[in-house]
This record gives structure tokens, sequence and C-alpha cells, in this order.
């Protein structure tokens, strides 16, 4: 079964400060995944990586970045936290071409 | 510009009842679709997904249906239980031949089934 990690299930940080947000799959797939979820928004794609070192902006970048430089973890920096990145954030995994994401339990960060 | 939308945030039906949530987008060159379930505190699950080159896709009490002329599908829920109470979130992929599994969501309709 498709197991994805998050470090923390919630977490609370000041203004200013730059915050990691750790995520870890326990196989070798290719595709990680960051979103963010917001009520009446839905979920939306901050970042992804189809491999070691390889990234893409999503639709909402800005803020942010992320770090891959081993398969199985996949990391979301936020530069200087803002209080309107208070969000649940989501990392996900694709196990193959075609298939489904699959996601971690997600973090609830708050920015103070 | 929101590609993939539920337009409504709520649904309530009695249990046992069928429930009936509905989703349209815009890009015509999406080509795959998915529904996620998502409780409290937990991260999404997969429900059921669809390829553009099939109308419906049933499994146990879910069936999904695309219409792919007025680019609208749907999740039907039959018979509704108590434990169906969720949110539920339908995406879209269209990758084209980069396929890279990117999905675009829609807001998320919240299902409340009543004992």
């Amino acid at each position: 079964d498709v197991k994805v990690t998050q470090s923390s299930r919630y977490l609370v940080k000041r203004t200013g400060e730059k915050v990691f947000l750790e995520c870890v799959q326990d196989m070798d797939h290719e595709n990680m995944f960051w979103y963010r979820q917001d009520p009446g928004l839905g979920l939306r794609l901050i970042y992804f990586s189809y491999d070691v070192k390889m990234k893409e902006k999503g639709d909402i970048p800005e803020g942010y970045s992320v770090s891959r430089e081993k398969k199985e973890r996949f990391s979301l920096i936020l530069e200087s936290a803002s209080t309107n990145q208070t969000s649940m954030y989501l990392c996900a995994l694709r196990r193959g071409p075609g298939g489904p994401q699959h996601f971690g339990d997600g973090t609830r960060l708050s920015i103070l | 510009d929101q590609q993939v939308k539920q337009n409504s945030p709520s649904l309530s039906v009695q249990e046992g009842r069928i429930s009936i949530l509905n989703c349209d987008y815009t890009n015509s060159m999406f080509d795959y679709f998915l529904w996620y379930k998502k409780y409290p505190a937990e991260g999404p699950t997969f429900l059921i997904s669809i390829s553009s080159i099939k109308d419906k896709n049933e499994d146990g009490r879910f069936t999904v249906f695309l219409n792919k002329s007025a680019k609208h599908l749907s999740l039907h829920i039959v018979p509704s239980q108590p434990g169906d109470s969720a949110v539920y979130f339908c995406a879209a992929s269209g990758d084209g031949s980069s396929n890279t599994g990117k999905l675009i969501f829609g807001q998320g309709t919240t299902l409340q089934v009543k004992p």
C-alpha cells in the first residue's frame, strides 16, 4: 500500500520565519506534489517534482520553494512565512502513469 | 480562472437514498477525471476515476458518469450511508505528452448523510 508521511500534523510559526514542511514516501515513486487546501478554494497546486532535483511551479508558487535531493523526500519551504500562508498543506505522490495521486494526512500550519 | 467547478458547496441526503455530486469543467483537453473523499484532519482518499474514452465507471456503491459534450461529470452514491459524510472533490488531468499527473481540483462539496 502507498504510504505518504508528512512530518507534522500541526505546526505554529511566527511571521517572517523560514518554515520547512517535510514529506516522505516509502517507495520509489517519481512524481510528488504539494498542495494547499483552503475553504471554498479546493486544493491548489503549489509545486511538483517528477524526479530528483527536478521541480516545476504549480498554480500558486509565490512565497514558496521546494527541495528534492533524494527521491523519497520532497520538502516545501516557506521562505518568510506570512499570515496568508495559514492553511492545510497536503503532500501527494503518483505511483505511475495514468494512476491517481495518493495523499498524506496533511499539516495544519498556522502563522501568527 | 476555475477550470474545474463544483457549484454546490453542500448537499444533505437521507441515509439509504441516492447522493449525486456534480462537477463541471471547461478545458476540453482533460482526459482523466477523479473523485476524492476527505474527512476533517485527514488527507483526501481516492474514490474512483474515469477516462475520457468511457462514459461510466462503477465501483460498488460509487458510480461516476462523464458527459463530454456537456463537460460534466457526476458521482452517484447508492445507497448513501452516514459514514459517507465528508467533503468530496472532483479533479481532472490532461497533461498530454508530459504526463506529469498534475491534477486540477474543484472547490469541494460537503455531503451530509442523515441517519
